[in-house]
């Protein structure tokens, strides 16, 4: 089925570990982002690529970077994983469809990652 | 910037009330505005949107109407079924309008409906 796929679904951590969460959509999308949900706080805007060869900032990228692969797959990479990081993320894509734009965004199943 | 307030939860209703999670919303351009869904153990669904001021978004039994003049969205469904237990979050967005598929969503903090039969 057409999506967005995360891979690992699952995934423990020791603190200082680094580690790689994969996301890939086959929907031509141009747009990809990558978000945490916390409780309590909603969803939260870590990176995002507008388009392909572009990443940029959002509301908390500290202790992450991304890599826009190619059109499909957009990766989140932790380099020192740290406790406070323990969460659910979610990767989304957006894009066009009929020519207009698709105003909802499709999410993958997200990745739960504890850090401890 | 841009922001989006609901209701906190948790609610819980019996099968068949009536159903009105409450959302505004502050934006400094002219947002579209969406609800979206997350149930148990999965990621975000679409459930409906609204691009334009009266509009009125709807789907599966849920409803939602772009008020400008009180900036808000409020979500609400006639007869709750058990199956609609679930976490939902409203959102805006600020719209590329020279026709890019590129916008942030800003979502809630999401509002956890528990239906008891």
């Amino acid at each position: 089925n057409a999506g967005v796929t995360q891979t690992p679904k699952f995934q423990v951590l020791k603190t200082g570990q680094s580690m790689t969460l994969q996301c890939a959509q086959d929907m031509n999308h141009n747009s990809m982002y990558w978000y945490r949900q916390d409780p309590g706080m909603g969803l939260r805007l870590i990176y995002y690529s507008a388009s392909e060869g572009t990443t940029d900032k959002g509301e908390v990228p500290n202790g992450y970077n991304v890599s826009r692969l190619n059109k499909r797959e957009f990766s989140l990479r932790l380099e020192s994983a740290a406790p406070s990081q323990t969460s659910v993320y979610f990767c989304a894509s957006s894009g066009r469809q009929g020519g207009l734009p698709n105003y909802g965004y499709t999410f993958g199943s997200g990745t739960r990652l504890t850090v401890v | 910037g841009n922001s989006v307030t609901q209701m906190e939860g948790p609610v819980t209703l019996s099968e068949e009330a009536f159903l009105t999670i409450n959302c505004t919303y502050t934006a400094t351009g002219y947002p579209s505005l969406f609800w979206y869904v997350q149930y148990p153990g999965e990621g975000l669904q679409l459930l409906l949107k609204a691009t334009k001021a009266d509009d009125k978004g709807s789907n599966k039994g849920f409803e939602a109407t772009y008020r400008k003049e009180t900036t808000s969205f409020h979500l609400e469904k006639g007869s709750v079924q058990v199956s609609d237990s679930a976490v939902y979050f409203c959102a805006l967005s600020d719209l590329d309008r020279s026709g890019g598929s590129n916008y942030k969503l800003t979502f809630g903090k999401g509002t956890l409906l528990t239906v008891n039969p």
